[in-house]
């Protein structure tokens, strides 16, 4: 079936890292992908990385991914308040069109 | 490119009437997504089109619902008539199989009309 999953909340302190997780259920996914929502806005892609890959970084972003496991984990060094907001992990649907399965979402809140 | 727009931005109304949603893709896009987000069923899929013919409604809540798609440049999700159940953000998104250096389908969102019905 297609399931995305991720955990509802993180809090992190300033400065600290974060690391938002997610488990996936589709192993012929060719891409996944990362999307950010702030409040009162739509979702943006963040970053994605291709199948074949482990590991992507785009500066603060660092996104790792355990094919044999599904999972997939995007690390932010040095959070910033302007981080918080909602983090969306998604994959491409391989049973055909170009459907992508998003998570709940994780509300990453970052504190003093 | 403006991205993908959304019209209105807010819209209040009251249980029973007709509530027309707008959107306009970014060109050239062929894949066109309706998605409603509320705090309890976070984001669902309504409906999704391909050059204009819709793919999957499985996500449409009943036959209140419906979208239309007559151009590769516009789509409408209606509801009619509304209820206080509906108010949620409704956001639309487009895609194209091309990737331009990123992500193949890479979805690209508008900013969601916000709909409360009373």
């Amino acid at each position: 079936g297609e399931d995305v999953e991720q955990s509802l909340f993180l809090s992190v302190r300033e400065g600290d890292s974060s690391v938002i997780n997610c488990t996936y259920t589709d192993s012929s996914s060719t891409y996944l992908y990362w999307y950010k929502q702030e409040p009162g806005a739509g979702l943006q892609l963040l970053t994605y990385i291709f199948s074949n890959m482990d590991m992507k970084q785009d500066q603060r972003l660092t996104v790792l991914l355990n094919k044999k496991d599904k999972h997939l984990s995007l690390r932010i060094a040095d959070t910033q308040t302007g981080d918080s907001a909602i983090y969306f992990c998604a994959e491409r649907f391989s049973g055909g069109y170009n459907k992508l399965i998003f998570g709940a979402g994780t509300r990453l809140a970052v504190h003093p | 490119d403006a991205g993908v727009i959304q019209s209105p931005r807010h819209e209040v109304t009251e249980m029973g009437q007709e509530v027309t949603l707008r959107c306009k893709p970014i060109s050239g896009h062929n894949s066109l997504f309706w998605y409603r987000q509320t705090m309890m069923r976070g984001l669902e899929l309504l409906i999704y089109f391909n050059n204009n013919v819709p793919i999957d409604d499985s996500g449409m809540p009943e036959d209140r619902f419906s979208a239309k798609m007559p151009n590769a440049s516009f789509s409408t999700l209606k509801i009619q008539p509304s209820e206080p159940r509906d108010s949620a953000v409704y956001f639309c998104a487009s895609s194209s199989p091309a990737t331009s250096g990123g992500a193949r389908d890479t979805q690209y969102f508008g900013p969601g009309t916000r709909l409360t019905v009373l």
